[in-house]
């Protein structure tokens, strides 16, 4: 079965530093990956995904996802960090087309001015 | 503006009274879904549509009902059956394929 772990609950970063936020996931075969950011008493809104192609996939706002698929990860990026990041995120995967996706339970990331 | 409207924000019920929540999309999306969020354990999924008519059960749909009469619209029923019915419900569609989900601003349901 698919599933997705995110390992850290909560991530600070001082405002300007870069930020990194994890995700690795196991699927039995190629994965259909995404990211998502929620704010509070919100939907979740789309960053990023990964289908296939280049490892490196840039998204909304600024941020970045490198596909590693021998690591099976997925890690969201951003070369400098805004207080306005300052959210909820999601990593998602499924494992085949037109199937539900599965989410991580999030990382709490808190930039500091 | 195209998109998925929730409501209400806010639903505030006693306990073993049955209540809907509303899920609506102009987005024109065949697929719609129910997730169920709760601090720290993530988004759950409890049902899911592919096509009107049609609906599967996800990995929590114990306590719940849905009904796909409509392409627009998915909505979901808490039942008296659901043990812990607090949470905050998000709705979601897609177009078929790759696309990514989009979501509605969640209906947040307190049950005392």
């Amino acid at each position: 079965a698919q599933s997705v772990a995110q390992p850290e609950d909560q991530v600070n970063v001082a405002e300007g530093n870069p930020l990194t936020v994890k995700c690795t996931y196991s699927v039995s075969g190629n994965p259909y990956l995404f990211w998502y950011v929620q704010y509070p008493n919100r939907g979740l809104q789309f960053l990023l995904k990964y289908i296939t192609g280049d490892n490196l996939v840039k998204g909304s706002y600024g941020f970045e996802a490198e596909f590693n698929k021998s690591q099976t990860s997925f890690h969201l990026k951003k070369p400098s960090a805004l207080v306005s990041d300052s959210a909820l995120y999601f990593c998602a995967v499924r494992e085949r087309r037109n199937t539900p996706l599965v989410f991580g339970k999030g990382t709490r990331l808190s930039v500091i001015a | 503006d195209g998109g998925i409207t929730q409501s209400p924000k806010y639903l505030f019920r006693k306990e073993g009274q049955n209540v809907t929540l509303s899920c609506e999309q102009n987005l024109n999306h065949d697929a719609m879904y129910w997730y169920r969020q709760d601090p720290g354990q993530g988004l759950r999924l409890i049902y899911y549509s592919q096509i009107v008519n049609d609906f599967q059960k996800g990995d929590i749909a114990e306590g719940y009902s849905v009904s796909r009469e409509k392409k627009e619209s998915f909505p979901l029923t808490v039942t008296s059956a659901q043990k812990n019915p607090t949470a905050f419900y998000l709705c979601a569609s897609t177009a078929r394929g790759d696309s990514p989900l989009h979501f509605g601003n969640g209906t947040r349901l307190t049950v005392t």
